[in-house]
């Protein structure tokens, strides 16, 4: 069975621009969550979506949003990239809400702003 | 602000040994607690959670211990092995406000043969 899946697997943008992310689950999760990793840290929450609603934001900016999709796929959008966004986008599904279920991760989208 | 812990940046250990991972947390109402290996390159792998009305649990050569009392969790590896070489993440859940995934900041593991 495929895990998480995550596209793309490496971006460059430039301070300013755009960026959209995506996710595909584990067949059957209907919970996504979005996580940003820096080189160096731990993983720093960023939204929990389950069954296509936000349940859970962590402490960033308004410039990140997300969404999830009917088939349970999410996107992570972040506007007004600042050189502070380059790091490791995370993406994690579980069966049910994550603070309830065991989230599995996937390999993640590297983001280099310059 | 509430954040989840480690004692120690690196631990290195010799092939065969145990290993301990500490970790402390801040926030008493947390009830779901999770350990993550992360090789490099990867994402977070998940190794072993326990539930806050439990002290112990055990898997495959890892044990987690959790201590209310203190705010403590740690993840015990038995006969430790090269391939367990990774950073180690322990991480909180948290219901209240929405729920979180609060991570910390990660233990590097070498393992010496």
């Amino acid at each position: 069975d495929a895990g998480v899946t995550q596209s793309p697997t490496h971006l460059i943008k430039t301070r300013g621009q755009h960026v959209t992310l995506r996710c595909s689950p584990i067949s059957g999760h209907k919970s996504v969550s979005w996580y940003q990793q820096v080189l160096g840290q731990g993983p720093q929450f960023i939204f929990q979506y389950y069954e296509k609603e936000e349940r859970g934001r962590g402490n960033f900016p308004d410039r990140f949003s997300a969404r999830q999709f009917p088939n349970y796929s999410s996107e992570l959008n972040v506007n007004a990239l600042l050189l502070g966004d380059s790091a490791l986008y995370l993406c994690a599904s579980s069966l049910g809400l994550a603070g309830e279920e065991t989230q599995y991760f996937g390999p993640g989208t590297r983001l280099l702003v310059l | 602000g509430e954040s989840v812990g480690l004692h120690l940046p690196t631990l290195s250990v010799q092939e065969g040994d145990n290993s301990i991972i500490n970790c402390a947390y801040s926030n008493s109402a947390s009830d779901y607690f999770i350990w993550y290996k992360q090789e490099s390159g990867k994402g977070p792998q998940f190794i072993i959670d326990i539930r806050s009305n439990m002290d112990k649990r055990q898997g495959q050569r890892v044990t987690v211990l959790l201590n209310k009392t203190v705010k403590h969790l740690s993840l015990q590896i038995a006969a430790t092995q090269p391939g367990d070489s990774a950073v180690y993440f322990c991480a909180e859940n948290r219901g209240t406000g929405g729920f979180k995934t609060i991570f910390g900041a990660g233990t590097r593991l070498f393992v010496k043969a």
